[in-house]
């Protein structure tokens, strides 16, 4: 089958740092995005991994293990805008190499 | 500005009265699709076009109608909306669906039917 695993909730401390984690099963697996959803807001692209390893970009990084089925976002620094729901979502099979969706991790950045 | 625009953002509307939400971007983009988003269901794929005159089913399709006549726009139609429909809509687009491309999302439509 295809799935996706990620912690419902997490909170962390203003300039802390924080790992989410994403588990995933997919059939035809091409690559793996994160998203970051404001409340009440549309998702926002964060980052794309294909390749094995940790990509960085600002406080944000991504790393994916294609043979572990596993990826993590790692945020650095923590700012209270930071407090949103982390979508992840893994490419599957097919002609519409369909984006199968984790249910998110919602953060709570406190001061 | 490249974007993606909804509209209506906010609707409430009566069982069985039809109604279209529209969708459009300006950024060119081949691949469109349709997603609603319930509380601790996620975002579920309703329709998505890979092309002008092509569409296809996601993985909640039933009570919606989707049409590309145009590369820009990508209506969703609900021909006798229920209850059930009550949900976040979100429209989002991509160059491509292949190669990592990432989707932009339109701000949302929030519909109530009562």
């Amino acid at each position: 089958g295809q799935n996706i695993d990620q912690p419902t909730e997490m909170t962390a401390t203003e300039g802390a740092i924080v790992q989410i984690n994403c588990t995933y099963q997919t059939s035809g697996f091409n690559g793996l995005f994160w998203y970051q959803q404001h409340a009440g807001e549309a998702p926002t692209f964060l980052s794309y991994n294909v390749l094995d390893g940790l990509e960085e970009k600002g406080r944000f990084s991504s790393f994916l293990s294609r043979s572990k089925g596993y990826s993590y976002l790692l945020l650095k620094e923590l700012q209270m805008k930071d407090s949103a729901s982390y979508l992840c979502a893994a490419t599957g099979a097919g002609n519409n190499r369909k984006l199968i969706w984790g249910l998110g991790t919602s953060l709570a950045v406190n001061p | 500005e490249a974007q993606v625009t909804q509209n209506p953002r906010y609707l409430i509307t009566v069982t069985g009265k039809k109604l279209t939400v529209t969708c459009s971007q300006n950024m060119n983009h081949e691949y469109m699709s349709w997603y609603r988003q319930d509380p601790g269901l996620g975002l579920r794929q309703i329709y998505y076009s890979m092309n002008v005159e092509v569409t296809d089913k996601g993985d909640v399709p039933e009570g919606y109608k989707v049409s590309r006549k145009e590369k820009r726009n990508f209506p969703l139609i609900l021909e006798s909306p229920s209850p059930n429909q009550t949900s976040l809509y979100f429209c989002a687009s991509s160059l491509q669906i292949a190669g990592g491309y990432e989707q932009y999302f339109g701000p949302g439509t929030r519909l109530t039917v009562t």
